[in-house]
């Protein structure tokens, strides 16, 4: 059973980057794609962005010029860094695995829609 | 302002069933297959259907999911407390800001 532990301080101050890990266990990091949703206190779930165990990624337009996501596949952890936080950057923050489809023809391994393994997320306050 | 648009609630006695909607546009739920995940209060979302109407293993067939044009549409039977939660349906959007996105939510009152 794939089992995803988010890491990382629970606050930040305002300005400073928030920096978050999500480590992987009882299955490989490889041949899947991983992502980062964020649950602002009472609201609905965002999407952040996903990597590719290879190194590929995409970020979400609003969250993008902020965004960094990377892979470490020797540890089967991927990490997730938010830049110039504000308050409105409070949230609980969740990693979650994204099932890949594989085409044949192209060789090419695409996202799908859905998050089927989740972790139980952490909550990161941002304040002074 | 979520994409897709959720009810904010619904309500419904145990035994009885209950249906949630999720409105979106050609841009997303038209052209692209439709997840519903259950929020248990203080924990992670968990995926309950995906492609519009199938179950992962281990999710009772009480829990059904459909889609018609740009709207789906996820169904609870035989309703119990332990189904009070919130849910939340997703999709792909197709349009300048592609991703996956979700609806507002819905919190689900077992009466």
């Amino acid at each position: 059973q794939v089992q995803l532990q988010e890491s990382g301080p629970g606050l930040v101050k305002p300005s400073e980057t928030l920096s978050l890990t999500c480590t992987v266990s009882g299955g490989s990091i490889s041949s899947y794609y991983w992502s980062w949703i964020r649950q602002p206190p009472g609201k609905g779930l965002e999407w952040i962005g996903y990597i590719y165990y290879s190194g590929s990624t995409n970020y979400n337009p609003s969250l993008k010029s902020r965004v960094t996501i990377s892979v470490d596949t020797s540890k089967n952890q991927f990490s997730l860094k938010l830049s110039s936080v504000t308050a409105a950057d409070t949230a609980v923050y969740y990693c979650a695995r994204v099932p890949t489809h594989y085409d044949i023809l192209t060789g090419l391994s695409h996202p799908l829609y859905y998050f089927d393994y989740w972790g139980q997320g952490t909550l990161v306050t941002v304040s002074s | 302002q979520s994409v897709l648009t959720q009810p904010p609630s619904v309500s419904a006695a145990p035994g009885q069933k209950v249906t949630i909607s999720c409105s979106g546009s050609s841009s997303n739920i038209g052209n692209n297959y439709v997840s519903w995940y259950q929020q248990l209060p203080g924990t992670a979302p968990k995926l309950l259907i995906y492609d519009n109407n199938k179950r992962p293993s281990g999710i009772p067939d009480r829990f059904s999911g459909s889609k018609s044009g740009t709207s789906a549409t996820l169904g609870i039977t035989g309703l119990q407390t332990g189904d009070e939660a919130d849910y939340y349906c997703g999709t792909w959007d197709s349009s300048l800001s592609a991703g996956p996105v979700f609806g507002g939510g819905t919190k689900l009152t077992v009466l």
